[in-house]
């Protein structure tokens, strides 16, 4: 069955560098998806991509953020120069369309640590 | 906001009994989805119920929606150890977004 899949599965950085998410879609899918959960807390959407555009983003969603789908497989999410708050699991999704009775599927999360 | 919001917060349950769990939220949906999720893990999809369905059944699982009492449930019958796990709503608006509720963590006794 196809699956979400994301590397790194955990990312240890130091508070102020860059770091780059990676996620691989299910492959006929076409939305695509950044969530992040802190822990003990909520699943929190972050924002949404269609057709190399971003359709949707939170308030989380901040300068310091950005998405990119730089092949035909690939989704990256970027975050420019990390904070302490940044620590979370980020889990990618993908759907085949957007509302209307489409599951998003997510792939195992990363899990990320700014010290 | 229209995040779901999930009651109780933790249920203990003895393996072979029934485990239910509802989720209320605010504003008009397409569908609601439920996850599961596994200590540190990532969300499984179990089942999406659309906003003109009333009942839907996967397996041992059992989900209602109440649109007029914008409210959802999930019944888990016959648990076993294996679906200790934590149990999220999510609405989805066709906003280009899932909203999750808090969750319910549900822990079953062998």
């Amino acid at each position: 069955e196809p699956e979400v899949t994301q590397t790194p599965s955990h990312q240890v950085t130091q508070m102020g560098q860059e770091v780059i998410l990676r996620c691989v879609p299910i492959s006929n899918h076409l939305y695509f998806y950044w969530y992040r959960q802190i822990l003990g807390q909520k699943v929190e959407f972050l924002v949404s991509f269609y057709n190399n555009e971003i359709s949707e983003k939170s308030e989380i969603f901040d300068d310091q953020f950005s998405v990119e789908r730089p092949d035909g497989s690939n989704f990256t999410l970027k975050i420019r120069s990390t904070k302490l708050e940044d620590s979370a699991m980020y889990f990618c999704a993908s759907s085949l369309r957007t509302g209307g009775g489409e599951t998003q599927y997510f792939g195992p999360g990363t899990r990320l640590l700014v010290l | 906001s229209q995040q779901g919001e999930e009651d109780p917060q933790a249920l203990s349950i003895q393996e072979g009994e029934n485990a239910t769990m509802n989720c209320s939220y605010k504003t008009s949906i397409n569908n609601l989805q439920w996850y599961r999720q596994n200590s540190g893990r990532g969300l499984v999809h179990l089942i999406l119920i659309r906003s003109n369905e009333r009942e839907k059944h996967s397996g041992r699982l059992r989900v209602t929606l109440d649109t007029s009492k914008k409210s959802s449930s999930l019944l888990i019958t016959a648990s076993r150890a294996a679906d200790t796990a934590s149990y999220f709503c999510a609405t989805d608006a066709n906003d280009y977004k899932l909203s999750f509720g808090a969750g319910t963590t549900v822990t079953v006794r062998a």
